[in-house]
């Protein structure tokens, strides 16, 4: 399984831009990169997944360079709300379907 | 559209005892998918389940810990006389059939607290 090692924590203020990174040097081909936000108490929720190049949804943006062994996950305008953890996996769509967390980063967004 | 529902979300036992978490998944979703997470951890895969089938249990203690996913009703995950070290947030996930890229959506978890 490809391993993910991104920043164990980040600050913010209200209304910035956050880009966090992940790196994953061994993916494989059939993997697809996956983010999850985690609050306090609840269970990940899904953010945003990628192959390559760019998507973007009506929460984040998900930058993939050509090579695929990072990836960016963008907030816009981040607020007090999106303080959590967020999640960086590395998965295929077939074949062992467990998913594999690392410590994520702790973004803390400050007014 | 109801999304995955854990229950108890708070659990108590004392040592010894055992301890029923149940999980309905999402409408239309046939996986299912059990997480345990510690404080200050990353969530750790325990197993994985399709109507009536284990498909993977690698991540599953092989003592006192099983778990079910029956034709009707909910997931079960059944701890048998749980010990301090089984305290821990247990999450449940479902997803659709293969082809939705292994996206999991998951419950609110239940805490298990053992005195």
């Amino acid at each position: 399984l490809a391993k993910t090692t991104q920043p164990i924590s980040m600050d913010s203020y209200e209304g910035q831009e956050v880009n966090i990174t992940c790196s994953h040097n061994n993916i494989a081909t059939n993997d697809y990169i996956t983010w999850y936000q985690q609050f306090p108490s609840q269970g990940p929720r899904f953010i945003i997944q990628g192959y390559k190049t760019k998507v973007t949804n009506e929460v984040a943006s998900l930058f993939i360079p050509a090579d695929r062994k990072s990836s960016t996950l963008s907030l816009p305008r981040v607020s007090l709300s999106d303080t959590a953890v967020y999640y960086c996996l590395v998965a295929p769509d077939t074949g062992r379907r467990a998913l594999t967390f690392g410590s994520g980063t702790r973004l803390q967004v400050q007014p | 559209n109801a999304g995955v529902m854990q229950n108890p979300r708070h659990l108590v036992r004392r040592r010894g005892q055992e301890a029923r978490l149940r999980c309905s998944p999402m409408k239309g979703h046939s996986h299912v998918y059990w997480y345990r997470q510690l404080p200050e951890e990353g969530l750790k895969f325990m197993v994985y389940l399709q109507k009536e089938n284990i498909i993977d249990e690698s991540g599953m203690p092989k003592e006192r810990f099983s778990a079910e996913f029956p034709k009707e009703g909910p997931s079960i995950l059944r701890i048998q006389q749980v010990v301090r070290g089984d305290s821990a947030a247990y999450f449940c996930a479902s997803s659709t059939n293969r082809g939705n890229k292994n996206i999991q959506y998951f419950g609110a978890g239940t805490r298990l607290s053992v005195l």
